[in-house]
């Protein structure tokens, strides 16, 4: 079965210091996976995608993600982290061999807190 | 920058009584999902159009819920009657295609007393 899984509710860092905020998948074929991210009150933005090529994708606001196919991970990170950067993350795939059923699998979050 | 639209922000009814939420996807977008999102969970997703059509409405509550996307461009998501379990934001998303990545509307919160 698809899945996706954020294995960490919370993820506490200070200001400066790098952040990972982790993913992995399970699909039973290629996947498309991606990281948006929700600010408090507002709705679900669009980070970064991995289709294929380079496994290291840079994406907005500095974040960047890098794809592990043996490890079926696609781990968030950003080298310093910002206050701002305060929000929930959300990490999702989409089995291309999923015909035309190409629904969106989504993880259940991860809330990221930057401490000045 | 072309944004996903929805009104109203916020809706305020008492159970058994009719809702209705719109979104305006961005232009050229052929694909509209309508989510629901519980607070601190993932979105689920209620209905997926490709254009007109409907290709996924799994999970939507059809004795209920609603929705449509007559012309292909803006939808409509119904609810009837509301009950308190459907408190959540509704959250209304575009793409070019199926498989590309998904532009979120700010959203509809809905609270039912």
């Amino acid at each position: 079965a698809q899945s996706v899984a954020q294995p960490e509710d919370q993820v506490n860092v200070a200001e400066g210091n790098p952040l990972t905020v982790k993913c992995t998948y399970s699909v039973s074929g290629n996947p498309y996976l991606f990281w948006y991210v929700q600010y408090p009150n507002r709705g679900l933005q669009f980070l970064l995608k991995y289709i294929t090529g380079d496994n290291l994708v840079k994406g907005s606001y500095g974040f960047e993600a890098e794809f592990n196919k043996s490890q079926t991970s696609f781990h968030l990170k950003k080298p310093s982290a910002l206050v701002s950067d305060s929000a929930l993350y959300f990490c999702a795939v989409r089995d291309l061999n999923a015909g035309n059923n190409r629904k969106l699998i989504w993880g259940l979050g991860t809330s990221l807190a930057v401490n000045p | 920058e072309a944004e996903v639209a929805q009104s109203p922000r916020y809706k305020i009814t008492e159970k058994s009584q009719a809702v209705a939420f719109w979104c305006d996807p961005i232009s050229g977008h052929a694909t509209l999902y309508w989510y629901r999102q519980i607070l601190g969970q993932g979105p689920e997703l209620l209905v997926q159009f490709q254009d007109e059509s409907v290709v996924d409405d799994s999970q939507l509550p059809k004795d209920r819920f609603s929705a449509e996307r007559l012309k292909g461009v803006d939808s409509t998501l119904k609810i009837q009657p509301a009950e308190l379990g459907d408190s959540a934001m509704y959250l209304c998303a575009s793409s070019l295609g199926a498989g590309n990545e998904q532009f979120f509307g700010p959203g509809t919160r809905l609270t039912v007393l």
